[in-house]
């Protein structure tokens, strides 16, 4: 049974605190990991999509790093916003066959 | 350009009777995926569909529980039987491709409450 991890599981932070939170995984047999931003009442939304080791992403003030040789991710937020504030998803590609989903980190930004 | 259409978005029903959840992808993808979300839980995958095939059902329950994704017209995961249990939101995405570098688009979920 795959494993995907996701800590911590939820975060409060004050407006305009940068922040991270690590999605780890297995190492072995890495074929893609996905991160996913997930507001309530709305669906998941692809944030990232990264496939080899030593990657690293950008949009806007959110930020992905990636290391496959010990099967970990790391994802950036500068200066949190209120708007910032959803469920954040990783999830790791079972070789094509499907995704597996971590339990999220929750993130709320508080004005 | 519609999305992933997932309907209806909410379902009641009774003990014993039959739940179907449909789901249209987006235009131009043929990979659909159904994920289960229990109440206080993440997203637990079920089944994978290309049009006409399952690829991979590891996460479907033995029993009850089926999908298929027709030539013509959208995917539908089909409860028979339900219990309480299966009380859930219940969300498909598509993607272009089964790579891994193909995001999956999610619908919006179907919220299935079982009296």
């Amino acid at each position: 049974i795959l494993n995907v991890e996701q800590s911590p599981q939820s975060l409060h932070v004050q407006e305009g605190d940068s922040t991270n939170f690590t999605c780890s995984f297995p190492s072995s047999n890495f074929y893609a990991l996905h991160w996913y931003r997930w507001e309530t009442a709305k669906s998941p939304e692809a944030l990232f999509v990264m496939t080899l080791n030593g990657d690293e992403k950008k949009k806007g003030r959110i930020s992905a790093t990636l290391n496959t040789k010990e099967g970990y991710s790391y994802l950036y937020i500068k200066g949190s916003q209120p708007e910032d504030s959803a469920t954040y998803l990783c999830a790791y590609d079972n070789y094509g066959q499907n995704f597996v989903f971590g339990p999220g980190t929750r993130l709320s930004v508080l004005p | 350009n519609a999305g992933v259409m997932q309907n209806p978005r909410h379902l009641v029903r009774r003990r014993g009777q039959e739940a179907r959840l449909r789901c249209s992808p987006m235009k131009g993808h043929s990979h659909v995926y159904w994920y289960r979300q229990l109440p206080e839980e993440g997203l637990k995958f079920m089944v994978y569909l290309q049009k006409e095939n399952i690829i991979d059902e590891s996460g479907m329950p033995k029993e009850r529980f089926s999908a298929e994704f027709p030539k013509e017209g959208p995917s539908i995961l089909r409860i028979q039987q339900v219990v309480r249990g299966d009380s859930a939101a219940y969300f498909c995405a598509s993607s272009q491709g089964s790579s891994g570098a193909n995001v999956l688009t999610f619908g919006a979920g179907s919220r299935l409450t079982v009296l």
